[in-house]
């Protein structure tokens, strides 16, 4: 089952704007990852919150964590061309097997 | 560094038949990850091997999928038979070692399995 859901499921914006992408989750966690997927790729890891964290930076992204609420935010500022991949968040859950859990993903497109 | 590697790439297959996929994760790395990818879904976990034991199996279709870890390297997965439904693409991963809170994961880049 999917624990986070990325909103929204596509974007497209211009190089240079900011790109924003969300996640919500539904049970406690110990952290969040976000993961970049180029097309026909891999997944690369790009950043991880932890549950006592509530903000990193890293580079030209920035990731929020509100556990109230539930849910996490990735900021891509200055977006290039070569930002264009769908982007995932993963949850990794408090008790149980712990294991990282992907949402669906967001698609973004930065057009030149 | 080397990345995980993983083969074949690419497979086609006819439904009821089997096939094997292969990973050799970043030296050094404790913990493999076998997902599934359907095409517009995100990853989903298969199995997860801590060194050369199982810790996560709970999603794998034990009756047509296995999966080992020999001498905690590398790893192969099999499906026999397959189904249609079985068409994704299978991503091995690694992290350093999860039970010392080293989540980051590191992907191969998959194998796209097509069952017709």
């Amino acid at each position: 089952s999917q624990q986070g859901e990325e909103d929204p499921q596509a974007l497209s914006i211009q190089e240079g704007e900011n790109a924003t992408m969300n996640c919500s989750y539904k049970t406690s966690i110990n952290n969040l990852q976000w993961y970049r997927q180029n097309s026909g790729r891999g997944l690369v890891h790009l950043i991880l919150i932890r549950s006592n964290e509530r903000e990193k930076h890293s580079g030209r992204l920035r990731v929020t964590l509100d556990t109230s609420k539930k849910s996490s935010s990735l900021l891509i500022t200055a977006s290039r061309a070569a930002d264009t991949a769908s982007y995932f968040c993963a949850t990794d859950s408090q008790g149980g097997s712990e294991k990282l859990v992907f949402g669906k993903g967001t698609k973004l497109t930065v057009n030149p | 560094e080397a990345g995980v590697a993983q083969s074949p790439r690419y497979k086609i297959i006819e439904k009821r038949q089997s096939v094997a996929f292969w990973c050799n994760p970043i030296s050094g790395h404790a913990t493999l990850y076998w997902y599934q990818q359907i095409l517009g879904q995100g990853p989903k976990l298969l199995i997860q091997f801590q060194n050369n034991g199982v810790v996560d199996d709970s999603q794998l279709p034990k009756d047509r999928f296995s999966a080992e870890r020999l001498k905690g390297v590398d790893s192969t997965l099999k499906i026999q038979p397959a189904k249609l439904e079985d068409s994704a693409v299978y991503l091995c991963a690694s992290s350093l070692d999860r039970e010392q809170f080293h989540y980051e994961q590191y992907f191969g880049p998959g194998t796209r399995l097509t069952v017709t």
